[in-house]
């Protein structure tokens, strides 16, 4: 069974830093490119970054360009997002999620999502 | 980045209703659509990948169509389940996007 557990989310004050974790078990973990997607409370879905599968090719939403990097490691099936001079409106629920693709790229699953609060 | 623009926003339906809720790119994607469900405090789920694909155990009442530009996911018989938020997204570009939502509620 596929499993994303994500974690790191907690309250954070505006300019500060935190690193969020996505645990995978139930698949090849480096077979497949990643993603982190986020939902500000009351608000739709946001793509935010993905990154290949052997952290090849990395891109980010321009909300978050310069400020967060994506990363993983293979060897302990886990993704990370560092999130850095965090402002208010980067509140919100930040989900992994496992991307496949059969020549159409989507994501099949994905985690239960941990909150980051950016207040002061 | 290529900008997903859904409608309606919202919607009001009664069970049994055939709904239609439409997607536009602001480029052509060919049909590199997919189109997700959230149900409140759910993560979202994937119902349709490229553009008229069902996921595996989602109902035949969903559907999926369009290319190029314009897309549509229709219900053909709504449930009491089905009523949740939908969202579209790209898979065109690495730089994935997504439509701002249509949630479906009841009339």
């Amino acid at each position: 069974e596929v499993q994303l557990v994500e974690s790191g989310g907690g309250l954070v004050q505006p300019g500060g830093s935190l690193r969020l974790s996505c645990a995978a078990s139930g698949f090849t973990f480096d077979d497949y490119a990643m993603h982190w997607v986020r939902q500000a409370p009351g608000k739709g879905l946001e793509w935010v970054s993905r990154i290949s599968w052997n952290s090849g090719t990395i891109d980010y939403a321009d909300s978050v360009k310069g400020r967060f990097t994506i990363s993983r490691d293979n060897a302990k099936n886990s993704l990370y997002l560092q999130m850095n001079s965090l402002r208010a409106e980067d509140t919100a629920l930040y989900y992994c999620a496992k991307e496949y693709s059969s020549g159409w790229p989507y994501l099949d699953y994905w985690g239960q999502g941990t909150l980051v609060t950016v207040s002061s | 980045d290529i900008q997903m623009t859904q409608s309606p926003s919202s919607l009001s339906a009664s069970v049994g209703d055939r709904v239609t809720i439409t997607c536009r790119a602001s480029q052509s994607i060919a049909s590199y659509l997919n189109w997700y469900q959230q149900r409140p405090g759910k993560a979202p789920n994937l119902l349709i990948y490229g553009a008229s694909t069902l996921q595996s155990g989602v109902p035949s009442r969903f559907s999926g169509g369009g290319s190029g530009t314009d897309f549509t996911l229709t219900i053909s018989s709504l449930q009491p389940e089905d009523f949740a938020t939908y969202y579209c997204q790209q898979s065109y570009r690495t730089r994935r996007t997504f439509g701002q939502g249509t949630k479906v509620e009841i009339k």
